[in-house]
C-alpha cells in the first residue's frame, strides 16, 4: 500500500495514553480548519473541523483547539488506541476560496 | 468508508504520455477537488470543479486538466507526463451551497501513478 509520511514529525504515546498533535498554520485569513487522518494506502479522512469563530470544538474522544492569535491549531485524543496510528494533517481554507491547504503532517505511533 | 471511488489504484506510465484518472463522488455533491500527493508531503491542491465549470486552481500547469460530469463522476487529465508527475492522487467531493461556500471535503482511496 502507499506509504504515507516517510519523513515526518513522529508522536510515539502509550496506548491509553492522550494524545496531543500540534499543527501552525500559515494565513491569517482562514476561517475554516479540518484534520485528517490518513492510514498507509487510503485518502485522508475527515476527523473533526472548526472554524474560526470557534476556540474549541469537541467530538468522540478527540478535541480541536484554535489560537487564532498565533495561528496554532491542535487536535487532543483522549486514551489513544492502536487503531489511531495514522498520519495526522491539518488543512485550512481561506475564506472566499475553496482551496484546502495542507500542513505538513505528523505520523502518530501507538504502542502497548 | 466515504463514498468516493477513483480508479485505477495503480498506473505506470512513462515520460511524455498523457493520463486520465477517474473519480466518482458521493450523491448529491456538487463539488470536486482534485489534489497531488507526493510521498511525505500533504495534499497539494490542484483545481476544483463546482457545477461542471472550474472553481479555482492551484500552482498547476495548465497540462492539468479536468472535466465534471453530472452523473458525480469526474476526470484529472495529465498531458507529457514528467519524472516529477509521480505522487498519489486524489479526488475529494464535497456539497457546495454557493460559490464560495464548501462544506467538508470527503477524500477517495487515490490513484498511486508512477511516472517512468
Amino acid at each position: 500500500g502507499e506509504s504515507v509520511g516517510l519523513h515526518l514529525p513522529t508522536l510515539s504515546v502509550q496506548e491509553g495514553d492522550n494524545s496531543i498533535i500540534n499543527c501552525a498554520y500559515s494565513n491569517s485569513a482562514s476561517d475554516y480548519f479540518i484534520w485528517y487522518k490518513q492510514e498507509s494506502g487510503k485518502g485522508p479522512q475527515f476527523i473533526i473541523d472548526i472554524r474560526s469563530n470557534m476556540d474549541k470544538r469537541q467530538g468522540q474522544r478527540v478535541t480541536v483547539l484554535l489560537n487564532k492569535t498565533v495561528k496554532h491549531l491542535s487536535l487532543q485524543i483522549a486514551a489513544t488506541q492502536p487503531g489511531d496510528s495514522a498520519v495526522y494533517f491539518c488543512a485550512e481554507l481561506l475564506g472566499g476560496t475553496d482551496k484546502l491547504i495542507f500542513g505538513t503532517g505528523t505520523r502518530l505511533q501507538v504502542f502497548p | 468508508e466515504t463514498g468516493v471511488t477513483q480508479s485505477p489504484t495503480h498506473l505506470i506510465k512513462t515520460r511524455g504520455q498523457q493520463v486520465t484518472l477517474r473519480c466518482s463522488s458521493q450523491s448529491g455533491h456538487n463539488t470536486v477537488s482534485w489534489y497531488q500527493q507526493a510521498l511525505g508531503q500533504g495534499p497539494q491542491f490542484i483545481f476544483q470543479y463546482y457545477r461542471e465549470e472550474e472553481n479555482g486552481r492551484g500552482n498547476f500547469p495548465p497540462r492539468f486538466s479536468g472535466l465534471q460530469f453530472p452523473n458525480y463522476s469526474s476526470e484529472l487529465n495529465v498531458n507529457a507526463l514528467e519524472l516529477d508527475d509521480s505522487a498519489l492522487y486524489l479526488c475529494a467531493s464535497s456539497s457546495t451551497t454557493t460559490p464560495v461556500f464548501t462544506d467538508t471535503q470527503y477524500f477517495g482511496p487515490g490513484t498511486r501513478l508512477t511516472v517512468l
